[in-house]
C-alpha cells in the first residue's frame, strides 16, 4: 500500500493530452514538492518533473506538472502529470514522489501504467 | 553528469546481510544526498534511505532496525547494509542522488537481489 495514490492505468491515443493523477495528504503533497519518473520497462527510473513543474534538462515540454494550490478546481493535497501530443516512446509506467514530513522519509505513489493504444 | 553504479552479490541467503556499494564517477561525492531505492519484482519504489556527504543519515522507519547507509569520500562510493533479510526483501536496489534530500536526479542502472 503506497502512501501517495495513483491511477494503477491511463490509456490515450497519440496526439492526445493524457493527464495522471498522484493524491496525498498534508504531511507530503500538501507541503512538499513533487518529484515525477518515468520507468520504461526494464530500465532504471528517470526524473521527469522536480519541484512540482520543473524540467530537467533533455525533457521535452510536452511534460508538465502542477500541483494542487493553483487550480480552483483542485484538492489541497494533489498533483497531476501531464503528457501533451502523446507518442508511442512515453508508453510507460509513471511515478510521483515526496517527502512526508510525518514519516521523515521520501515517499512514492503506486505508479501508473501508460498504454498508447 | 554524475554517473552512478550498483555492484554486489546478486543473490544472498535468508537471515544473512545484504551489501550493495555505489559508485560515483562525474562528480564530487562532496556535497548532494546519496540514496537507495529499491523495487520488488512487478511492483513499486520503495524509498531506504540517504546518506549526506558529510555522514548524516535518514532511513525509511519501516527499515530503519535493518538499514545502515555509509559513505567513502576517499573511494567515491557509498554502501547499503540490509541485514536479516527474507524473500520480502528480493527486488532491484538502485543507488540515487540530487541536491535535495527529496530529489533524485541520478540513477544507477540498478541490481537485482536475490533473497534464497
Amino acid at each position: 500500500q503506497s502512501v501517495l495514490t495513483q491511477p494503477p492505468s491511463a490509456s490515450g491515443t497519440p496526439g492526445q493530452r493524457v493527464t495522471i493523477s498522484c493524491s496525498g495528504n498534508t504531511s507530503n503533497i500538501g507541503s512538499n514538492y513533487v518529484n515525477w519518473f518515468q520507468q520504461l520497462p526494464g530500465t532504471a527510473p528517470k526524473l521527469l518533473i522536480y519541484g512540482d513543474n520543473q524540467r530537467p534538462s533533455g525533457v521535452p515540454d510536452r511534460f508538465s506538472g502542477s500541483r494542487s494550490g493553483t487550480s480552483a478546481s483542485q484538492s489541497g493535497t494533489s498533483a497531476s502529470l501531464a503528457i501533451s501530443g502523446l507518442q508511442s516512446e512515453d508508453e510507460a509506467a509513471y511515478y510521483c514522489a515526496a517527502w512526508d514530513d510525518s514519516l521523515k522519509g521520501v515517499v512514492f505513489g503506486g505508479g501508473t501504467k501508460l498504454t498508447v493504444l | 553528469q554524475v554517473q552512478l553504479q550498483e555492484s554486489g552479490p546478486g543473490l544472498v541467503k535468508p537471515s544473512e546481510t545484504l551489501s550493495l556499494t555505489c559508485t560515483v564517477s562525474g562528480g564530487s561525492i562532496s556535497s548532494y544526498y546519496w540514496s537507495w531505492i529499491r523495487q520488488s519484482p512487478g511492483k513499486g519504489l520503495e524509498w531506504l534511505g540517504y546518506i549526506y556527504y558529510n555522514g548524516n543519515t535518514n532511513y525509511n522507519p519501516s527499515l530503519a532496525s535493518r538499514v545502515s547507509i555509509s559513505v567513502d569520500t576517499s573511494k567515491k562510493q557509498f554502501s547499503l547494509q540490509l541485514s536479516s533479510v527474507t524473500a520480502a526483501d528480493t527486488a532491484v536496489y538502485y543507488c540515487a542522488t540530487g541536491e535535495q534530500r527529496w530529489l533524485h536526479r541520478f540513477w544507477g542502472q540498478g541490481t537485482l537481489v536475490t533473497v534464497s
